[in-house]
């Protein structure tokens, strides 16, 4: 059975940092190209970052690039997320979501998804 | 805005069809991108209900279909039932952007 279990998320005032984790099973992880997606609350989702099977090819959305990093320790079957710089509309549910294929491509949907993990940036 | 523009709700009455529009255009869905739906039910996390524009995943009715032409695709849901009402999204790739996967803004579907 996948399984994808986010944590991290916690109450952080604007200008913080955080990091996220999630921890993957039931699949071969290196295997896949991983994704963070989030959730504002009661809005949609938005696509946030991507990583390559091997870490060698990394996007973001506008808007995180240069304040977010993602990462991955395939000895770990875990994913990361740095976030640096954190502002009050970062606020959102994290979710990390697999990708079959070794380098994302449009042909491929996001498989499986976490339960997310709660971000909140606040003074 | 999403790059993905979809209505903000639907209903429908049970037994009934319904379809959901994701308008895109010719750097994302009109670029031969494939789009992909999910289903999100209250609380829960987001679910893949369609893939490769219209190909189900094992295990989901085939109630649920999909389709795309130029820079559209469409969901619909036959034969509603109650536990169908759920937030769903569609999902591609935009060519135009520094990052690359997109989602529309999602549509909240109600069944009266």
């Amino acid at each position: 059975e996948v399984q994808l279990v986010e944590s991290g998320g916690v109450v952080v005032q604007p200008g913080g940092s955080l990091r996220l984790s999630c921890a993957a099973s039931g699949f071969t992880f290196d295997d896949y190209t991983m994704h963070w997606v989030r959730q504002a609350p009661g809005k949609g989702l938005e696509w946030v970052s991507l990583i390559s099977w091997d870490g060698g090819s990394t996007y973001y959305a506008d808007s995180v690039k240069g304040r977010f990093t993602i990462s991955r320790d395939n000895s770990k079957n875990s994913l990361y997320l740095q976030m640096n710089s954190l502002r009050t509309e970062d606020t959102a549910l994290y979710y990390c979501a697999n990708q079959r294929g070794r380098y994302s491509s449009s042909s491929h949907p996001f498989d499986y998804w976490g339960q997310g993990t709660l971000v909140t940036v606040s003074s | 805005q999403s790059v993905l523009t979809q209505p903000p709700s639907v209903s429908g009455a049970p037994g009934q069809r319904v379809t959901i529009s994701c308008t895109g255009s010719s750097s994302n869905i009109g670029a031969g991108y494939d789009v992909h739906w999910y289903q999100q039910l209250p609380g829960t996390a987001p679910k893949l209900l369609i893939y490769g524009n219209s190909n189900r995943p094992s295990g989901v009715p085939d109630r649920f279909s999909g389709s795309k032409s130029g820079t559209s695709a469409s969901l619909a849901i036959t034969g509603l039932q109650a536990e169908d009402e759920a937030d769903y999204y569609c999902q591609s790739y935009d060519s135009s952007l520094s990052g690359l996967a997109v989602f529309g803004g999602g549509t909240q579907l109600t069944v009266l």
